[in-house]
């Protein structure tokens, strides 16, 4: 079975602190995403790396950078963390180009900015 | 964009089965509709997808209608396991990374 995994299940970090987010999945995916998801907005797409030291923004990703230097490895960055920061953050991969292609999810990480 | 349309909530008894219905009526013809669900406190988890025959795994099935305008997810006997919000998703086959998620149905199970 694929495994993406996520470092930290949960965390809380202080106003102004820079955050990681590691993510690991074991099936030499290309692809690698970040996501995050809020009640009533469903998941929304932050990076997404279609192969090693490449990357393109989502929707959303003001507040946030990302790094992939080896093909299992997605890190997510939050340069000073915000409250508004505060959400449950989702890396998922899948392979290949085509969109019939599953796409496979972590647990999750529950972060808070206090 | 393309999107989906899902009930906001459907009940169900356990044992029986379930139909999960989604509207896609501005759906492209190389859009693939996945189904993903998500359980309390967890990441979403792949249920099924297809583009325009039906499809069957050891999940469930999925129904697309001949028109690609809507499809069913149907689960043949639910357990209380499958208590969760299903996402019925349409991944642009034009982009690589694209997914348009709906809101999804929460399904509730009652032993």
């Amino acid at each position: 079975d694929v495994k993406v995994t996520q470092s930290s299940r949960y965390l809380v970090k202080r106003t102004g602190e820079k955050v990681f987010l590691e993510c690991v999945q074991d099936m030499d995916h290309e692809n690698m995403f970040w996501y995050r998801q809020d009640p009533g907005l469903g998941l929304r797409l932050i990076y997404f790396s279609y192969d090693v030291k490449m990357k393109e923004k989502g929707d959303i990703p003001e507040g946030y950078s990302v790094s992939r230097e080896k093909k299992e490895r997605f890190s997510l960055i939050l340069e000073s963390a915000s409250t508004n920061q505060t959400s449950m953050y989702l890396c998922a991969s899948s392979i290949g180009q085509h969109s019939g292609n599953t796409i496979y999810f972590g647990e999750g990480s529950w972060l808070t900015v206090v | 964009d393309a999107k989906t349309t899902q009930p906001n909530s459907m009940e169900s008894n356990e044992e029986e089965p379930v139909h999960l219905p989604c509207n896609h009526s501005t759906i492209s013809g190389t859009d693939y509709i996945h189904w993903y669900r998500q359980r309390p406190s967890q990441g979403p988890e792949y249920v099924i997808h297809g583009l325009t025959s039906n499809v069957n795994n050891r999940m469930a099935s999925l129904a697309i209608a001949e028109d690609r305008k809507s499809s069913t997810l149907i689960l043949h006997r639910a357990t209380l396991r499958d208590a969760a919000v299903y996402y019925c998703i349409l991944r642009d086959g034009g982009s690589n990374y694209q997914l348009i998620w709906g809101a999804g149905t929460k399904l509730i199970i009652k032993p």
